[in-house]
């Protein structure tokens, strides 16, 4: 069984601070990733995409990537109150055709 | 470019009746999902399409859930007969092909209470 892994939280970070989330998978061959940040009674939306090792940025938001150890993360800097939100992690797991698994998500609440 | 489009947007039930729920996804996207969502849990993928040809439905409760996409288009998901533990969001997502590099985009989602 495919597997992704987050911390439920709630995670509380300061207003201005640096929030992160992380998130372990269970099949080595998976080959992208991404976090959907999902408000209360919303549906999840991206934010952000990675496909191969180390960091890439888009704004604020920095996501991190490790194959090896099959982690991946997702840094917020400047941390907003509009933040507060659950981050959901998700993963492809690749064989003859794209399936895409979520994990449990992280509640993330930004404190002024 | 018009998004996913699910409805309808709420629907309550007694349990043992029967309910569905329709998805059309973004145009041209080969590729359609629909999730499961608890409150409280990550979405749960309950059946993946690839056009009009099932790629995964390892868990969808065949029992009592059903899935179809006539035409490779939109998409009906039912339930048949209903439970207490089906109370959920179902949420359709779509994407442009099967690929490895291909992210999913959700509709809005049904939320069902089963009373």
């Amino acid at each position: 069984q495919k597997e992704v892994e987050q911390n439920s939280g709630p995670l509380s970070v300061p207003e201005g601070a640096i929030a992160s989330l992380n998130c372990t998978y269970s099949d080595r061959g998976s080959q992208s990733f991404f976090w959907y940040r999902q408000y209360s009674g919303k549906s999840p939306e991206l934010i952000m995409s990675i496909y191969s090792n180390g960091d890439k940025e888009d704004g604020r938001f920095t996501a991190q990537l490790n194959k090896a150890s099959q982690y991946v993360s997702l840094l917020i800097r400047d941390s907003q109150p509009s933040d507060s939100a659950t981050y959901l992690c998700a993963v492809n797991f690749y064989s003859s055709a794209s399936k895409i698994i979520f994990g449990s998500g992280t509640r993330l609440s930004i404190r002024p | 470019e018009a998004g996913v489009a699910q409805s309808p947007r709420y629907k309550i039930i007694e349990k043992r009746q029967s309910v569905a729920f329709w998805c059309n996804p973004i145009s041209g996207h080969a590729t359609l999902y629909w999730y499961q969502q608890i409150l409280g849990q990550g979405p749960k993928l309950l059946i993946q399409f690839q056009n009009n040809g099932v790629v995964d439905d390892s868990q969808l409760p065949k029992d009592r859930f059903s899935a179809e996409r006539l035409k490779g288009v939109d998409s009906t998901l039912k339930i048949q007969p209903a439970k207490l533990e089906d109370s959920a969001v179902y949420l359709c997502a779509s994407s442009p092909n099967f690929r490895v590099n291909t992210e999913a985009f959700f509709g809005q989602g049904t939320r069902l209470t089963v009373v």
